[in-house]
């Protein structure tokens, strides 16, 4: 089983990027599609980037994935933050058995 | 419109039994996966299981198999989740998500929380 290691918290201005990492413990991180997913307070999650860097219809283009064979990790990128994307974000992917998400990474836009 | 609509807010006592559900519609329910996901309060997200309503096919995190069952009516287009003995650490809150190829969510239910206190 493999895990997803994400940092607790980031927090940036608004107007600003911001970029959260989601690194996979064992195997390959380019083996197996990484989503992220968006928990506003007091919401249901709901799905931002699904197969590294697509994004739902909906959902802004400020929103972009991508990942990183050297460092074994996926990055979800928000550029020209806004108040409302102040949310936990969660990465996700799997292997053969398992589902696995990361910690989640609460992001404030101060 | 893809939606799933879980039922509402159940408080129980140790020992009980419970099954919450998650109705789709807005597509085929029986050509995509349905999963749980559990999150205790302040905490994250937990991939409990999958089942793919079609043929019954249904797959359990090691964390939660012998715990819960989860089941599907095609007829209804529901989604069950269930326990037979509720313990206070069950208290949580229980989404339900669609999953087109069975690894990863697309849609989501609204939530259902359950309560377990004596």
């Amino acid at each position: 089983n493999f895990m997803l290691t994400q940092p607790h918290s980031v927090s940036e201005s608004p107007g600003k990027t911001v970029t959260i990492s989601c690194t996979r413990s064992s195997g390959s991180i380019a083996s197996n599609y990484v989503q992220w997913y968006q928990q506003r307070p007091g919401s249901a999650p709901t799905t931002v980037i699904y197969e590294d860097n697509q994004r739902p219809s909906g959902v802004p283009d400020r929103f972009s994935g991508s990942i990183d064979n050297s460092s074994n990790s996926a990055s979800l990128t928000i550029s020209g933050l806004k108040t409302e994307d102040e949310a936990d974000y969660y990465c996700q992917s799997y292997d053969s058995r398992n589902r696995v998400f990361g910690g989640g990474t609460k992001l404030t836009v101060l | 419109e893809v939606q799933l609509v879980q039922s509402g807010a159940e408080v129980k006592e140790p020992g009980e039994s419970l099954k919450i559900s998650c109705k789709g519609s807005g597509y085929r329910f029986t050509s995509n996966w349905i999963g749980w996901v559990r999150q205790m309060p302040g905490k994250g997200l937990e991939w409990m299981g999958i089942i793919y309503p079609g043929d019954s096919d249904t797959r359990y995190s090691p964390s939660f198999q012998g715990q819960v069952t989860i089941s599907a009516d095609r007829s209804i287009s529901t989604a069950y989740l269930q326990w037979s003995s509720l313990k206070a650490s069950d208290t949580a809150m229980y989404y339900c998500a669609r999953l087109p190829s069975g690894n990863y969510y697309d849609y989501w239910g609204q939530g259902t929380l359950v309560t377990v206190s004596s």
